[in-house]
């Protein structure tokens, strides 16, 4: 099976840009979360989605957004980056199943210049 | 809001060596524990988890963990570390009830000298 993809690997934006992120959960995972890993610091979480809906927020400014589509895939937006988004943003996915076991994928890392 | 604590940021140790991690949480109602682990160049991957009963939880590859709930802990052992157990560690908390979301500590490096 599968784990959790995320693409792009790597991308390389400037100041003021957009940026999209892609994530597809593990099969029969209704759930996918968000988070961003800047160097020396532990995951931050950003968004959960469960179902389509946002279940929770973490404490990011509202440049940050988030969807989930029909099939449970997910995007995460950033609007007008800036040089501090600079990091490496995981996707996790998990399932009622197993309780509140996160699978993560292996991150897309953002540099912003 | 939870938060985590992970003592040590960097730890350097000997094959054969023994290991023990300190992971502190703060939040005053029911709590899921988890360490991860992040091999280099790999995904973060669950090492061990703690739900319910056995305070003393085992995971993959001959680690360990202990929850004390009078402490707050959830610190990551193992008696004898192998040179591929070099990798940054991770304790995490999620807090049931509260905010639907997994909480993580900075990280431990841990670096096995051969």
């Amino acid at each position: 099976d599968a784990g959790v993809t995320q693409s792009p690997t790597h991308l390389i934006k400037t100041r003021g840009q957009h940026v999209t992120l892609r994530c597809s959960p593990i099969s029969g995972h209704k759930s996918v979360s968000w988070y961003q890993q800047v160097l020396g610091q532990g995951p931050q979480f950003i968004f959960q989605y469960y179902e389509k809906e946002e279940r929770g927020r973490g404490n990011f400014p509202d440049r940050f957004s988030a969807r989930q589509f029909p099939n449970y895939s997910s995007e995460l937006n950033v609007n007008a980056l800036l040089l501090g988004d600079s990091a490496l943003y995981l996707c996790a996915s998990s399932s009622t199943t197993s309780g509140n076991i996160q699978y993560f994928g292996a991150g897309t890392r953002l540099s912003v210049l | 809001a939870q938060s985590v604590s992970q003592h040590n940021h960097h730890v350097i140790l000997s094959e054969a060596a023994s290991l023990e991690l300190g992971c502190n949480y703060s939040y005053g109602g029911t709590v899921n524990l988890f360490w991860y682990v992040q091999y280099p160049g790999q995904h973060l991957q669950l090492l061990l988890k703690y739900f319910s009963g056995d305070p003393l939880v085992k995971g993959i590859k001959g680690f360990e963990a202990e929850f004390i709930k009078s402490k707050f802990s959830f610190n990551l052992r193992k008696p004898s570390v192998q040179w591929s157990d070099t990798a940054e560690y991770f304790c995490a908390v999620w807090a049931t009830g509260g905010n639907e979301k997994l909480t993580f500590g900075t990280g431990t490096r841990l670096t096995i000298i051969p």
